[in-house]
């Protein structure tokens, strides 16, 4: 059974550029969630997507953007690149429905390096 | 004040030793607290859940949550090196569609 499928792994964009993460859930999980770790940090909450509409959201800018599928896949938008993008960026999913089911399952995330 | 504190280490210990992990919280609406573990270069992988106050016991694992002092717990017996990692508490006012705020994570290490 895949878990949380994430890609590309790593990336080297430029300031000011847009990049564009992808996020396939783990199967039978709805709910996509994004979040961003900084270096010694943890996980900062961005934004949450089901039934693809967008359920919630963090403290991050509307630079910041996403979309959900109908196949429950996601991807997270990030337009005028600063250097302090620069973070890991985990997706989460999960299946809210399911009974007392409230943790995350994990991808391994993709490493965003902003030069 | 951040809303969940944790006291990011390292910590290490030998081989065999009991690790007692902790964070402290300020938002009284939490209700749902979880503990994550994460190897380097891996995404966070969930250890522990728990409702509201009380204990809960998973192998050589336990998770403490106390409400009323806002303060929650993980403890590893007969640590291993392979429990080398970054424990990662976490908690969410409601379960389901909430969001789920982290502590920095601590970072331990077992010697052989």
């Amino acid at each position: 059974d895949a878990g949380v499928t994430q890609s590309p792994t790593h990336l080297i964009k430029t300031r000011g550029q847009q990049v564009t993460l992808r996020c396939s859930p783990k199967s039978g999980h709805d709910t996509v969630s994004w979040y961003q770790q900084a270096l010694g940090q943890g996980p900062q909450f961005i934004f949450q997507y089901y039934e693809e509409e967008e359920r919630q959201r963090g403290n991050f800018p509307d630079r910041f953007s996403g979309h959900q599928f109908p196949n429950y896949s996601s991807e997270l938008n990030v337009n005028a690149l600063l250097l302090g993008d620069s973070a890991l960026y985990l997706c989460a999913s999960s299946s809210p429905g399911t009974s007392r089911d409230y943790g995350y399952t994990f991808g391994s995330g993709t490493r965003l390096t902003v030069v | 004040q951040k809303e969940v504190e944790q006291d990011p280490g390292p910590l290490s210990v030998p081989e065999g030793a009991i690790v007692s992990l902790n964070c402290t919280y300020s938002n009284s609406a939490f209700q749902y607290f979880m503990w994550y573990r994460q190897y380097s270069r891996k995404g966070p992988e969930l250890l522990m859940y728990t409702y509201s106050s009380g204990n809960k016991e998973d192998g050589r694992f336990t998770a403490q949550v106390d409400k009323s002092s806002k303060y929650i717990s993980l403890f590893i017996r007969d640590s291993q090196p392979s429990d080398s990692a970054t424990y990662l508490c976490a908690m969410s006012a409601k379960g389901g569609y909430q969001k789920v705020t982290f502590g920095t994570g601590t970072k331990l290490q077992v010697i052989p």
